[in-house]
């Protein structure tokens, strides 16, 4: 079966400090994953997505970026981090690209920006 | 732009009351629907998914939707809850023959439900 994992599951940090949120999924080849955020009193907001290695694609303009240096490993990075960084971030994984695909999602990682 | 309204941020019930969540969304085109529910210590999980065909789609737990195109509305409907049901659902939908599977979330609505 397939598990998804995300790490760490929460982290407090300075403004101006860098980051780096990882995710690993295991029992499936290839998949399409995604990094989602939740803010205070928002919705989950898809951040970045990726269908391949090395291929990320950017939903919003930001301070962050991703990386998907391996097939089943997705990395959420910030050089410098800002207060409205904080949030909740969500990793997940599809097995296609099809807009009827069920996502599968990680346990989240709580980012608190002092 | 496409987004998605839920209007009840939180629900008390106490069991056995029946359930209706708002879902309303806003795109010029043709969508997909999706619910998902997070309990308490548990991932996201996927509720239930409506595409095409009957508009009245089941999903687990004895939970359902009705997609209502005239009103841009996608409601979640039970007819009795438990206590189990304590969770936050989540309303998502994304745009019919897009090229990737990219979902926009509601700000979801907390149930509370009292044994």
């Amino acid at each position: 079966s397939q598990t998804i994992h995300q790490w760490p599951a929460t982290l407090v940090q300075p403004v101006g400090s860098p980051l780096s949120l990882e995710c690993t999924v295991e029992g499936t080849s290839n998949p399409n994953l995604y990094w989602y955020r939740q803010a205070a009193g928002r919705g989950l907001q898809l951040l970045f997505y990726s269908v391949g290695i090395g291929q990320i694609s950017s939903e919003v303009p930001q301070n962050l970026s991703a990386s998907r240096p391996q097939d089943r490993q997705f990395i959420l990075s910030s050089k410098k981090l800002l207060l409205s960084d904080s949030g909740f971030y969500l990793c997940a994984w599809s097995r296609d690209r099809v807009e009827t695909d069920t996502q599968y999602f990680g346990p989240g990682t709580r980012l608190t920006v002092l | 732009a496409q987004s998605v309204s839920q209007h009840n941020h939180h629900v008390i019930l106490s069991e056995a009351a029946s359930l209706e969540l708002g879902c309303n969304y806003s795109y010029g085109g043709t969508v997909n629907l999706f619910w998902y529910v997070q309990y308490p210590g548990q991932h996201l999980q996927l509720l239930l998914k409506y595409f095409s065909g009957d508009p009245l789609v089941k999903g687990i737990k004895g939970f359902e939707a009705e997609f209502i195109k005239s009103k841009f509305s996608f409601n979640l409907r039970k007819p009795s809850v438990q206590w189990s049901d304590t969770a936050e659902y989540f309303c998502a939908v994304n745009a019919k023959g897009g090229a990737t599977n990219k979902l926009i979330f509601g700000t979801g609505t907390l149930l509370a439900v009292q044994p």
